[in-house]
């Protein structure tokens, strides 16, 4: 396992289609996290899972965008509808639990742009 | 809302110059600070989690310290590589939850 993967890397679509993301963690880590990033700004935090359950969601995080993480695996995040506002870097990241030699560090994937014409 | 600041927003140095950036944070509710460095079409890598007051990490060239009773962190890089060139993010977290509340990142470019 060489890191967190995600798919696809960049996408372009029309304004009110809908798209879906794919994360791929590390295998071992149980915690997933989801963030975006916007130019010239820092990832804000969307939303993040511990094994299959989602614990926590931003308020940024409108109707429109749901994230899964059915078998505590991968996990996918679906906007529907897009707007040009949703034009962003989708930043996926995974960390372990606590335990022996937890740091709390995040690993990150390389990131889902998406462009919303 | 956590408010994280950094500062500078970019920074341009000529190789082989030291350079450091400012993080501020919440003083109040500490767990840790983050340090990550982000090149461009790569994914931002950790260089440093930090979580006592006073703490001082380094990495080769770079370095950090925290003041985790005022609220700030600062990374420090010596003598600047090309290689260098990148956004360095800093992420807080307290002890309410478990995800990071990041920066604005600060944007160095190292001039050869």
């Amino acid at each position: 396992d060489t890191g967190v993967s995600q798919d696809p890397r960049h996408k372009i679509t029309k304004r009110g289609q809908n798209v879906t993301f794919r994360c791929d963690p590390i295998s071992e880590h149980n915690r997933l996290y989801w963030y975006r990033q916007t130019l010239g700004q820092g990832p804000e935090f969307l939303t993040y899972f511990q094994n299959e359950a989602q614990l926590e969601k931003s308020r940024l995080l409108s109707d429109r965008f749901s994230a899964e993480r059915p078998k505590g695996s991968f996990s996918t995040l679906e906007i529907q509808r897009t707007e040009q506002g949703d034009s962003a870097m989708y930043l996926c990241a995974s960390s372990s639990l606590p335990g022996q030699g937890y740091t709390g560090e995040l690993f990150f994937g390389e990131g889902s742009r998406l462009t919303v014409l | 809302i956590l408010n994280v600041e950094q500062s500078p927003q970019s920074l341009h140095v000529q190789e082989g110059d030291s350079t450091n950036f400012t993080c501020s944070f919440p003083s109040s509710n500490f767990y840790a600070l983050h340090w990550y460095r982000w090149e461009t079409a790569k994914s931002p890598e950790a260089l440093f989690v930090m979580t006592l007051n006073g703490d001082e990490k380094k990495k080769g060239r770079i370095s950090a310290t925290l003041n985790t009773k005022e609220g700030y962190s600062y990374l420090y890089i010596k003598g600047s590589q090309p290689e260098d060139s990148a956004t360095y993010l800093c992420a807080f977290r307290n002890n309410a939850g478990n995800m990071l509340t990041f920066g604005g990142g600060t944007r160095l470019m190292v001039k050869p």
